[in-house]
């Protein structure tokens, strides 16, 4: 399996309050994801990087924010967390954008948002 | 975006050939078609991917017919095990792709 980290792997927080998650990788892949998968929906993807401090929105980009000052980390934070983000984050790694791509995941962090 | 259409769920029973179509009639020419299986509480997990024809790997096989616009994720001998959502992607670059509500397989014993 992949090595992917992702901390914490459950937190529930109020509404209002900042909230940062993490995904720490071991592989030395360059490009890392950022997904929520909510019923119904499956996952549909924040944002993405493409390389240190390069990062780009994703479908539902709204209300989160990222960082990557490292190859192995990826931050994702939501500034002032609002019931609507209650969810289950993903993040996830690959080695290239080629056609042939393989996504790796992470075990998934829940967020509940009161 | 190529988007995908999928049955919500299918039943099976432990042994039977378990066959999931996945329709994108909007496939673009560089697009690959790629499958994942989820268990609950865990990530999406890579099965197979292919661009024409048929491929096959230890786990699935995957058919695609000339025109490409559907595909078919066949799982030989399904067990229990096997119980879990299947994906159908299609897109050329992995943050170009959307990952659709997928297939609840459910195999009974």
């Amino acid at each position: 399996d992949a090595g992917i980290t992702q901390s914490p792997r459950h937190k529930v927080t109020e509404t209002g309050t900042p909230v940062t998650l993490r995904c720490h990788q071991t592989e030395n892949h360059r490009y890392m994801y950022w997904y929520r998968q909510d019923p119904g929906h499956g996952l549909r993807l924040i944002h993405y990087s493409y390389g240190v401090k390069d990062t780009d929105k994703g479908e539902v980009s709204d209300g989160y924010s990222v960082s990557r000052s490292k190859t192995e980390d990826f931050l994702l934070t939501l500034e002032s967390a609002t019931s609507s983000q209650t969810s289950v984050y993903f993040c996830a790694i690959s080695e290239t954008t080629a056609n042939t791509g393989e996504l790796f995941f992470g075990e998934g962090s829940r967020l509940t948002v009161l | 975006l190529a988007k995908t259409t999928q049955p919500i769920s299918m039943d099976s029973y432990e042994g039977q050939e378990v066959n999931i179509t996945c329709s994108h009639n909007n496939i673009a020419t560089n697009d690959y078609i790629t499958w994942y299986q989820q268990f609950p509480s865990q990530g999406p997990r890579f099965i197979i991917q292919g661009y024409k024809t048929k491929v096959t790997n230890e786990v699935a096989s995957l058919f695609i017919p000339a025109d490409r616009k559907s595909s078919t994720l066949s799982l030989p001998r399904v067990s229990l095990s096997d119980t879990a959502v299947y994906y159908c992607l299609v897109g050329d670059l992995p943050f170009k792709t959307i990952f659709g509500a997928g297939t609840r397989l459910f195999v009974k014993a």
